[in-house]
């Protein structure tokens, strides 16, 4: 059930671009992104519903392709501020409310 | 909004142990889940706590068990520690299927 997060790790300079993908094998509900900085808790990023539906930060976006059950982070114009561990978190349309975290995806962006 | 608290932040015990560790949700939150966070890894769930009952549950022994209050709050108890139970235990709170939010979570050292 555990879903699939690709790349595992990303280094970007200020001002790049960087995308992480998340793919599951079962149908989704909704997909949640987070982002985690060493020593703290998930912060919560974006969630994105069954249907179209989005809801979260300003100057990040996401993707859902509900037929291939997978989700794209779009992180454009990278800051300092955005590194840290990004982990998608999947709930199936068949198992209730239970939210279900990848490996996790490690971005660093250099000045 | 105090966002969801978890308590004690740190906490060290020694093998054989029993430790309790404690969550209160996110205002008008209904639902809470606990997460095991080892090193490098993503979140696992434990399981999920909704009107008072135990809903889903993750891949963990009985040895782990937990329980929510009427007023939403819940604790995780887990018996008979081991050092592999050395993890950052984490709490998210969410109002049925929305997006859910982690509290600060509990740094659990089994020695």
């Amino acid at each position: 059930q555990q879903p699939v997060q690709s790349p595992q790790a990303v280094i970007l300079r200020e001002g790049e671009d960087a995308v992480i993908n998340c793919s599951s094998s079962k149908a989704l509900y909704s997909v949640h992104w987070y982002r985690q900085k060493h020593g703290e808790a998930p912060v919560f990023l974006m969630i994105l519903l069954k249907g179209g539906e989005q809801k979260g930060h300003e100057k990040i976006s996401a993707s859902f392709n509900e037929k291939k059950q997978q989700s794209s982070l779009y992180l454009t114009a990278s800051q300092l501020s955005y590194s840290g561990t990004y982990f998608c978190g999947t709930r199936l349309v068949e198992y209730g409310n239970k939210l279900v975290f990848g490996a996790g995806t490690i971005l660093r962006v250099k000045s | 909004d105090a966002g969801v608290t978890q308590s004690p932040t740190h906490l060290i015990k020694t093998r054989g142990q029993q430790v309790t560790l404690r969550c209160s949700p996110k205002s008008g939150h209904d639902t809470v889940s606990w997460y095991q966070q080892a090193l490098g890894q993503g979140p696992q769930f434990i399981f999920q706590y909704y009107e008072e009952e135990e809903r889903q549950r993750g891949n963990f022994p009985d040895r782990f068990s937990g329980h929510q209050f009427p007023n939403y709050s819940s604790e995780l108890n887990v018996n008979a520690l081991l050092l592999g139970d050395s993890a950052l235990y984490l709490c998210a709170s969410s109002l049925s299927r929305t997006e859910a939010f982690f509290g600060q979570g509990t740094r659990l050292t089994v020695v």
